[in-house]
């Protein structure tokens, strides 16, 4: 089964409103990672938090990371018509060695309608 | 070179041919990731190779499938005797020795087999 699972699968919204995506995995991780995806286009790194830390900012994305829930949540303030895309979450699993492996969850579609 | 050059694009094939995916890593960046995304789904992990090693196959199929990276030259992933099920986008990533943690896409080779 994925290693990381979002929530919701789809999420639409208006212009100016907040998007909130939420990720959980299962296994110990070194860091966790978002990335955005256009459609039909690659992915594009977003923000990496480590295991040690809570919370992490960058520009309008917030990151949080609950080690004992195994869960990390991305929230984009203020949203604007670009911001429509896929966002996955990835982990980067304690057990692979810290090879830089990653395991994305099935993503959330987001829809900012302006 | 900007980024992660992925090529082709798109790549038709029938059943039973041959698929051959290139991927030439951003300047200076010495590990490379292979991920396959099937429509709707997240990417899921195949393979991650240094110059000349195979680090990691462990999400590689046991048959038809294999990858290298060679000293000179692009990393290639290779079909053989593709199946419909086959269908699907893969993407290379990136990543620099000292910063494995941060992978760098590219725009992906969407293979349709017929």
């Amino acid at each position: 089964s994925q290693q990381g699972e979002e929530d919701p699968q789809a999420l639409s919204i208006q212009e100016g409103e907040n998007a909130t995506m939420n990720c959980s995995y299962k296994t110990s991780i070194n860091n966790l990672q978002w990335y955005r995806q256009n459609s039909g286009r690659g992915l594009v790194h977003l923000i990496l938090i480590r295991s040690n830390e809570r919370e992490k900012h960058s520009g309008r994305l917030r990151v949080t990371l609950d080690t004992s829930k195994k869960s990390s949540s991305l929230l984009i303030t203020a949203s604007r018509a670009a911001d429509t895309a896929s966002y996955f979450c990835a982990t980067d699993p304690s057990s692979s060695g810290n090879t830089g492996k990653l395991i994305f969850g099935q993503g959330t579609t987001l829809q900012v309608k302006p | 070179n900007a980024g992660v050059m992925q090529n082709p694009r798109h790549l038709v094939r029938r059943r039973g041919q041959e698929a051959r995916l290139r991927c030439s890593p951003m300047k200076g960046h010495s590990h490379v990731y292979w991920y396959r995304q099937l429509p709707e789904e997240g990417l899921k992990f195949m393979v991650y190779l240094q110059k000349e090693n195979i680090i990691d196959e462990s999400g590689m199929p046991k048959e038809r499938f294999s990858a290298e990276f060679p000293k000179e030259g692009p990393s290639i992933l290779r079909i053989q005797q593709v199946v419909r099920g086959d269908s699907a986008a893969y993407f290379c990533a990136s990543s620099s020795e000292r910063v494995k943690n941060i992978q760098y896409f590219g725009a992906g080779t969407r293979l349709s087999v017929l």
